[in-house]
Formats: C-alpha cells, sequence, structure tokens
C-alpha cells in the first residue's frame, strides 16, 4: 500500500492566481518526483529531489518550482497560473534504487 | 541520453488471449525496470519491479522479464479480463549521475468482452 498524498485531486483556478500543489509521503523516502501529464499523453519529468534541500530540474521545462525543506513534503508552486498550465500532475518517491510509488494526481485547470 | 520505447503503442485483444507487451531502453546502466498501470485520469499503480541482476517477476497473472544486456524487458499478461484494460508503461532507474526515473509513453491495452 502506498502511502503518498496529493492535493488536491482537482483545482479549477484563474488565470494569474498563485496555486501550491501538495504532496506528501510517509515512507521515509528520499526522493521525490513531480511529473506532467497531458491526456491520453506521456509523462514528463519536471523536477526532481534527492533529498531535504535537493531540487533538481526535469526534462520538461516548466514556469513551476518546488521546495524540499522536509523528507516527507515536495509541494509545487505556480506562481502566476496560465492556460497553458492546465494539465495533470503526478508525485512520486522512492527510495533509492528500489520500487517508486504515485499519487493520485492533481487534475489542473486554468481558465 | 537514455529512450525508452513501448511496442505497441496500442493493442486490442479479445478477453481470455495471452498478450506480451515490449519495453525497451538503450542505456544498460539501470537499477531497475518498473512495470506501472495508468486508468484514465489516475496516477499510476505500481505492478511489478525487476532489479537490474534479476530475470523476472511474477504477480497473479502478470509476469515480466528484463535482459538488461540487449535492453529489452517484456510484461505478459495470461488469460486477459476486460479488467485488465489500461495504459501499460515500463520506467527505468538510471545509475548515473541523475539517477532518475525514465518512463515509456506507455501502451494503451484494450481487452474486449
Amino acid at each position: 500500500e502506498a502511502d503518498i498524498y496529493q492535493t488536491p485531486r482537482y483545482l479549477v483556478i484563474g488565470t494569474g492566481k498563485k496555486i501550491t500543489l501538495e504532496c506528501s509521503q510517509t515512507m521515509g523516502h528520499d526522493k521525490m518526483y513531480w511529473y506532467q501529464q497531458d491526456p491520453g499523453m506521456e509523462l514528463h519529468l519536471i523536477h526532481y529531489s534527492y533529498g531535504v534541500n535537493s531540487t533538481e530540474k526535469g526534462d520538461l521545462s516548466s514556469e513551476s518550482t518546488v521546495s524540499r525543506i522536509r523528507t516527507e513534503h515536495f509541494p509545487l508552486t505556480l506562481e502566476s497560473a496560465r492556460p497553458s498550465h492546465t494539465s495533470q500532475y503526478l508525485c512520486a518517491s522512492s527510495l533509492s534504487k528500489t520500487e517508486a510509488f504515485f499519487g493520485q494526481g492533481t487534475r489542473l485547470t486554468v481558465v | 541520453k537514455q529512450e525508452v520505447t513501448q511496442i505497441p503503442a496500442a493493442l486490442s485483444v479479445p478477453e481470455g488471449e495471452n498478450l506480451v507487451l515490449n519495453c525497451s531502453f538503450t542505456d544498460s546502466a539501470i537499477y531497475n525496470l518498473q512495470w506501472f498501470r495508468q486508468d484514465p485520469g489516475k496516477g499510476l499503480t505500481s505492478l511489478l519491479l525487476i532489479q537490474s541482476s534479476q530475470r523476472e517477476q511474477t504477480s497473479g497473472r502478470l509476469n515480466a522479464s528484463l535482459d538488461k544486456s540487449s535492453g529489452r524487458s517484456t510484461l505478459y499478461i495470461a488469460a486477459s479480463q476486460p479488467g485488465d484494460s489500461a495504459t501499460y508503461l515500463c520506467a527505468v532507474d538510471l545509475m548515473n549521475r541523475d539517477d532518475k526515473i525514465i518512463f515509456g509513453k506507455g501502451t494503451r491495452l484494450h481487452i474486449l468482452p
């Protein structure tokens, strides 16, 4: 059973608003990831972290930012949401070299 | 740069048939390979994890194999059921400085009742 949680599950927000997508895991995993996925399309890695105070940009350029102040928490922030940010955002975690687990995702719609 | 390819992109088979999904990767320096299932609009569910030193893993009707030297993995589904309809993704955990997980684009599987 994976103990990784994303909130909110669904979010509709107006253009220009600041938003934070939450991701928390209780498994003590050191590595955490954010992926972006449009409907029916592939996953794109946008951010990842090796541990506390470690953040790296992924393969897909993103205007979002992340932080890793605590092991269990890896929030993603958009300072000014735009319609082009509409997508599903998936968070994952793993211990190095072991099985990765995913949250249920946040479906973001910017109007 | 590691690339992960999944063939076919989509597959429809009648219920009850056995089927094989394929995954290939270009760089054999991996810690492990993982198969996931994704239902529409949902997150990913881990199905099987194969460590780089292993050849295969089994869970119920699922069997995954790994040939690291040739850069290939297969996911075998026995006696398919309509509930198996989903997108199946494989992912490799890279054994390099970046140590990140790279996904294939997935195979969309539809089991016909």
